[in-house]
């Protein structure tokens, strides 16, 4: 069965801090991989995603995600946070015959001035 | 282009009534799905619609049920609301249908049954 596993439930990193997030996957085949951030009382934002070439995938906001098909991960990466990325992130599976997007149970991410 | 709409953005409802949501996908999308966020459940696929017919169905009683409209528009309506059905309905659209299709969300519904 496809899952998708968020280790952290919740990081704290310092404003300016380099951030990465973790994500792992279970999926038969080629899995289709999403990032998407919510902040409070909001929808979901797209950051980025993955179908396939490149590993290394740039978003918006300055994140980017590497898939490893080794290990089954796609984490994400900032290089320097800023208080305003302060939110929920979610990592999702897509598969390739429906529209269902299963998601991680979310890593929030706080930000210390 | 505009977003995804939903409305009504916030409700209440007292336990056995029934409520209905809406949703209009971004402009040309022809797919919708929806999704329930809970705390405890975390989110949850509901159903997906592609010209007008339901193509996938979560794990969720037949309380929940959805139909999508010729210009794409979709609703979805739960009855005999029960205190566990509060959370934040999600719309998203896209342009097809299939997972490889980027889902855009919408603001979401946040329903409170009291």
């Amino acid at each position: 069965a496809q899952s998708v596993t968020q280790p952290d439930i919740h990081i704290t990193v310092s404003e300016g801090a380099s951030l990465e997030l973790r994500c792992n996957y279970s999926y038969g085949a080629t899995p289709y991989l999403f990032w998407y951030v919510q902040s409070p009382g909001q929808g979901l934002q797209l950051l980025l995603k993955y179908f396939s070439g490149d590993t290394l995938v740039q978003g918006i906001k300055g994140f980017e995600a590497e898939f490893k098909r080794s290990q089954s991960s796609f984490n994400l990466r900032k290089p320097s946070v800023h208080w305003s990325d302060a939110a929920e992130y979610f990592c999702a599976v897509g598969s390739s015959n429906t529209g269902k997007l299963i998601f991680g149970q979310g890593t929030t991410l706080q930000v210390k001035p | 282009k505009a977003g995804v709409t939903q409305t009504p953005r916030y409700l209440i409802k007292t336990r056995g009534q029934q409520v209905t949501l809406s949703c209009s996908p971004i402009s040309g999308h022809r797919s919708v799905s929806w999704y329930q966020q809970t705390p405890g459940q975390g989110l949850q696929f509901l159903f997906e619609y592609f010209s007008e017919t339901q193509r996938n169905k979560g794990n969720f009683p037949g309380r929940f049920s959805g139909r999508q409209f010729s210009n794409s528009r979709s609703e979805m309506n739960v009855s005999t609301l029960e205190l566990g059905d509060s959370a934040l309905y999600l719309c998203a659209s896209s342009l097809l249908a299939g997972g490889q299709e980027t889902q855009y969300f919408g603001p979401g519904t946040r329903l409170l049954v009291l």
